[in-house]
């Protein structure tokens, strides 16, 4: 079936350092590509999106790519700090319905 | 305006009972979905109502049963539970199928 990957698993960065997650999808025709932060305990919620017919979006320290061709995006968080610590969760539209398939996430620890 | 609401917040059952988690959310969203988290395995997407009138099987959905009572509220029933079934179960809402999903606080559910 359709899904998504994500890697790594787990990252630990440095305060101030960058982090980057990345995601491959499998279905071409998808569309839709949110990212979600989820911290400890608490329910997802939505930080950056990305649709199909744009390849880069930033929001202050929070970057998304989109390749299309290579069927990946990425996310991109510059600055580091301590509250960034989470699990973050990519995720991408099938292109048929409302399916939305989400990768298995990576745990994010910046160290002060 | 309280968002994306769920009841209850945590549920023990035995093997074999039946249950109905509630979900309602007060955004006037067309689209809503139920998904279950389990631990290194992201969020997956049992069903998914696109618009009031209409529910549709995401990528796990048996075993499981939902109704769109209204546009506010979609209900996810358990009609025999199962050990399997113990999970943390999220509802979510969006305005539309590529939109920013709002999730509620979730529900912990522990069969027995």
């Amino acid at each position: 079936g359709e899904n998504v990957e994500q890697h790594p698993s787990t990252l630990s960065v440095q305060e101030g350092d960058s982090a980057v997650i990345k995601c491959t999808y499998s279905d071409s025709a998808s569309n839709y590509f949110p990212w979600y932060k989820q911290e400890l305990g608490k329910r997802p919620q939505l930080i950056i999106d990305i649709r199909s017919n744009v390849g880069e979006k930033k929001d202050q320290r929070i970057a998304v790519t989109l390749n299309k061709t290579a069927k990946h995006f990425s996310l991109h968080i510059t600055e580091t700090q301590p509250e960034d610590s989470a699990v973050y969760f990519c995720a991408a539209r099938l292109s048929n319905n409302n399916d939305m398939r989400f990768g298995a996430g990576t745990r994010l620890t910046v160290k002060p | 305006n309280a968002g994306v609401t769920q009841t209850p917040k945590f549920q023990v059952l035995k093997t074999g009972q039946s249950m109905t988690l509630q979900c309602a959310q007060d955004m006037n969203h067309n689209s809503m979905y139920w998904y279950r988290q389990d631990p290194g395995m992201g969020l997956r997407l049992i069903y998914y109502s696109a618009s009031e009138g209409t529910t549709d099987k995401g990528e796990v959905p048996n075993g499981y049963n939902v109704s769109r009572l209204n546009k506010r509220e979609f209900s996810l029933r358990l009609e025999s539970a199962a050990p399997s079934q113990t999970s943390v179960y999220f509802c979510a809402s969006s305005e539309g199928s590529v939109e920013t999903q709002y999730f509620g606080p979730g529900t912990r559910l522990l069969v027995l």
